[in-house]
């Protein structure tokens, strides 16, 4: 039972390049949530899911793009990279009906 | 909307020390409140929660008590541990979709 795992661990790209961080869960949990982490800050949401096929934005959504075709797998898209997406990157799942999230190990990602 | 305050930190303790970390929020309806800790390159754990008012929640000898008058959450250890050095986070959330952070409180212990 691996929980939550998120790929890659890290991440390098330059400005303009796009690429697709990766969040898997075994857990059968209907919620998944992708957050970004910038140093002296708490977490931010960027995208939420409550289910397959149902996304939503969070507080810091622009230049990225989620999908959820299954109830296992929830990635998160950066289209077009900036500098600014410089951050760590913080993938969480949790069941219907509950309050408890389970936060995958995180991808550290540097924009150049 | 949603909002979680924390104590600006960082703080540093020596062994054995009593810790308290302040945490007050506003929220619309009735959130559960959380307290993460989240150890150097590691992601966030969850340390203590609390579902409603009065509610004590704890944990590893920590705990924090919900607070609806005073909307606060604060977390307290009697007696802390170089082991216990670490960020924590106080979040609140009102379904398991998506959660409020605060901005993290840095623990240092020193032996």
């Amino acid at each position: 039972n691996a929980g939550v795992t998120q790929t890659p661990k890290f991440q390098v790209l330059k400005t303009g390049q796009s690429m697709t961080l990766q969040c898997a869960q075994d857990m059968n949990h209907e919620y998944m949530s992708w957050y970004r982490q910038d140093p002296g800050m708490g977490l931010r949401l960027i995208h939420y899911s409550v289910g397959a096929g149902i996304t939503d934005q969070g507080e810091v959504p622009n230049g990225y793009n989620v999908s959820r075709s299954t109830t296992e797998d929830f990635p998160l898209r950066l289209l077009s990279a900036a500098p600014s997406q410089t951050s760590v990157y913080f993938c969480a799942t949790g069941g219907r009906g509950t309050d408890t999230q389970y936060f995958g190990p995180g991808t550290r990602l540097t924009v150049l | 909307g949603d909002s979680v305050t924390q104590m600006e930190g960082p703080v540093t303790l020596s062994e054995e020390a009593f810790l308290t970390i302040n945490c007050t929020y506003t929220a619309t309806g009735y959130p559960s409140l959380f307290w993460y800790v989240q150890y150097p390159g590691e992601g966030l754990q969850l340390l203590l929660k609390a579902t409603k008012a009065d509610d004590k929640g704890s944990n590893k000898g920590f705990e924090a008590t919900y607070r609806k008058e005073t909307t606060s959450f604060h977390l307290e250890k009697g007696s802390v541990q170089v082991s216990d050095s670490a960020v924590y986070f106080c979040a609140l959330n009102t379904n398991a979709g998506k959660s409020t952070f605060g901005d993290g409180t840095t623990l240092t212990v020193k032996p």
